[in-house]
């Protein structure tokens, strides 16, 4: 079955630290991958996504990702962790239509002073 | 932000009681998704529509119906509650279905906690 792993539940980074949050998806036709964050109590919102092209990709927030074929893997990046940053974050795909997404089950991100 | 609104946002509601939550949009998009978010399970996506009156089941569907009536409104029934359907649903929507065009992203509404005792 189509799957997403995100290896990594909880991860915590100093502020001012670089940060790199793990997405790794099963094998099939050209993916389309996602970044969404949560913050407490909220709803998700879109970080940045890769469909063709760049393989790495900008998004908001500071936050880039990039796509490695040869190794199923979306990673998302930040070089330098604020404090406003904590939060879920969830890694998803899609690889057909229907629009249905595949999420990964998320890693929390905490940063400490 | 997508023009988005759930409700309830919250609902208390007892074991076998039905259970109806709102989704509705103002961006007139085609494609409506209703999710649940379960700690150590990400979302997981129980109905969508790609269409008025048009809709299809997701992966953990049982114990849930829907209905898209008007373009704008997506509701999510639990026709008997259950204490194992306690958790934080989502609604999201997207312009198109379609894999591989910029505009299908989904975009999410602030969420319903609901519990079940």
């Amino acid at each position: 079955a189509q799957s997403v792993t995100q290896p990594d539940i909880h991860i915590t980074v100093s502020e001012g630290a670089s940060l790199e949050l793990r997405c790794n998806y099963s094998y099939g036709a050209t993916p389309y991958l996602f970044w969404y964050v949560q913050s407490p109590g909220q709803g998700l919102q879109l970080l940045l996504k890769y469909f063709s092209g760049d393989t790495l990709v900008q998004g908001i927030k500071g936050f880039e990702a990039e796509f490695k074929r040869s190794q199923s893997s979306f990673n998302l990046r930040k070089p330098s962790v604020h404090w406003s940053d904590a939060a879920e974050y969830f890694c998803a795909v899609r690889y057909n239509q229907g629009g249905k997404l595949i999420f990964g089950q998320g890693t929390e991100l905490s940063v400490k002073p | 932000d997508a023009g988005i609104t759930q409700s309830p946002r919250h609902k208390v509601t007892e074991t076998g009681t039905p259970v109806t939550l709102r989704c509705h949009q103002t961006e007139n998009h085609r494609y409506m998704y209703w999710y649940r978010q379960d700690p150590g399970h990400g979302l997981r996506l129980i109905h969508y529509s790609y269409g008025v009156k048009d809709t299809d089941k997701g992966e953990v569907s049982d114990g849930y119906s829907v209905s898209r009536s008007k373009t704008e409104d997506f509701l999510l029934t639990l026709e008997s509650a259950t204490s194992s359907q306690t958790s934080v649903y989502f609604c999201a929507i997207s312009e198109s279905g379609e894999a591989g065009l910029s505009y299908n992203e989904q975009f999410f509404g602030p969420g319903t906690r609901l519990t079940v005792l």
